[in-house]
């Protein structure tokens, strides 16, 4: 059963950097797949971040491109999210998912990670 | 980007009555649409992919259909368990786009 879980720091002050990664199990990431990042903030609908492939192929969102960074660690089997400079309205609850292209649905997620932005 | 526009806002209805949740987009998406289940405190479910295709274990009560800019989903006999948010979501530029969402409250 492939499984995917969020982890990072749930609080991070203004102008700084905010880290997240998604570890996958049960099925390794180097096989097939893009991974991509979406948030969500609170009481708000959904937004695309970034996907990225096994091979590092990557594809942003040009509202955030600015600020992300996308990476993948296949020897860990996860990925990872990094958005700089983040002001409070990046709080949001952060998703970690599958899919199939670097523009494409989202099959499968993880449970979610809320991050807030406040000093 | 493609701006997706979903309509209403809010639906209320009973267990067994038919929902019919649309989804209009700023323009031709061709039939790269799907259609999400999201309840309080989780993630998204796909529910629908390329407009009309029933994502793996989804009842067949749920149904989608359309193409170009405008798009239905229908759950055909309410249960309980289907009062949540639903989002459209299209992959045919990007960035990909999500709607704004239906909440489908029981009345």
């Amino acid at each position: 059963q492939v499984q995917l879980q969020e982890s990072g720091p749930g609080l991070v002050k203004p102008s700084e950097t905010l880290s997240l990664t998604c570890n996958v199990s049960g099925y390794s990431i180097s096989t097939d797949f893009y991974w991509g990042w979406i948030r969500q903030p609170p009481g708000k609908g959904l937004e695309w971040i970034a996907s990225i492939y096994s091979s590092g192929s990557t594809n942003y969102n040009p509202s955030l491109r600015s600020r992300v960074t996308i990476s993948i660690d296949t020897s860990k089997n996860q990925f990872s999210l990094k958005l700089t400079s983040v002001t409070a309205a990046d709080t949001a609850m952060f998703y970690c998912a599958r899919t199939r292209s670097s523009v494409g649905y989202f099959d499968l997620w993880g449970r979610g990670t809320l991050v807030t932005v406040s000093s | 980007e493609i701006v997706l526009t979903q309509s209403p806002a809010t639906l209320s209805l009973s267990p067994g009555e038919r929902a019919t949740l649309s989804c209009r987009a700023s323009q031709s998406v061709s039939s790269y649409l799907a259609w999400y289940q999201q309840k309080p405190g989780q993630a998204p479910r796909l529910l629908i992919y390329d407009g009309s295709n029933r994502a793996t274990g989804i009842p067949a009560r749920f149904s989608g259909s359309g193409s170009g800019t405008d798009f239905t989903l229908t759950i055909s006999s309410l249960e309980p368990d289907d009062f949540a948010v639903y989002y459209c979501q299209q992959r045919s530029n990007s960035p990909g786009t999500f709607g704004q969402g239906t909440q489908l409250e029981i009345k």
